[in-house]
């Protein structure tokens, strides 16, 4: 399975943007980036994907490289309540059980007031 | 509302002692499957099933049993729980497993501690 490595932890000020970088450098052709977050005491919780192309949703902004070996995810505006771990997450189709997600340690963001 | 219901919510219990963990989906999906999440591990994958009738091991499947004979239920079943099964338990679905662009729900957890 291909491996996405991101930072421990983030600091951001409430009402800033965010970026939340992802290092994906053996990604394949066909595996999607996909990023999920998990606020304290539930469960994770499904943000944006992408295959090739920049996304933009509700709640937020994904940003990929050309060359798709990196991503960033991109909150806005943060808020008290984006205060969650972060969590990307290749899928690809190398396995019979495409469906499983493969979470890392992800990156825990804390919002300052 | 599309949502993903786990029971119970929390749950000690005492070694051996059989206990079933319920899940339950309302958006026709046909993948399921099982996480455990547990301090420095992360999540890994218990059971998961393709659908109706089809299911299969994950990565941490010893000590666990799962059924589907419902394609909106997929109960987790410990026949004889230990303490090292005391852990974070997450339910999820997503529409089927070839579809690598839709997203996945997953419930609220169960807190379960084997005493």
């Amino acid at each position: 399975d291909a491996k996405t490595t991101q930072p421990n932890s983030m600091e951001s000020n409430e009402e800033e943007p965010v970026h939340l970088p992802c290092n994906h450098s053996t990604i394949s052709g066909t595996d999607y980036i996909h990023w999920y977050r998990q606020l304290p005491s539930q469960g994770p919780e499904y943000v944006i994907h992408g295959l090739t192309s920049n996304v933009n949703n509700r709640m937020a902004s994904l940003a990929i490289a050309e060359d798709r070996k990196s991503s960033t995810l991109i909150l806005h505006r943060a808020t008290l309540r984006d205060a969650a771990v972060y969590y990307c997450i290749l899928r690809g189709s190398r396995s019979g059980n495409t469906g499983k997600l493969i979470f890392g340690q992800g990156t825990t963001l804390q919002v300052k007031p | 509302e599309a949502q993903v219901t786990q029971n119970p919510r929390y749950l000690i219990t005492v070694t051996g002692k059989k206990l079933t963990v319920t899940c339950s989906q309302n958006m026709n999906h046909e993948y399921m499957s099982w996480y455990r999440q547990d301090p420095g591990l992360g999540l890994r994958q218990i059971y998961y099933s393709m659908n109706v009738e089809v299911t299969d091991k994950g990565d941490v499947p010893e000590g666990y049993k799962v059924s589907r004979k419902e394609k909106r239920n997929f109960p987790l079943i410990l026949e004889s729980p230990s303490p090292n099964q005391t852990s974070l338990y997450f339910c999820a679905s997503s529409f089927d497993r070839n579809t690598l662009n839709t997203e996945a729900f997953f419930g609220q957890g169960t807190r379960l501690t084997v005493v």
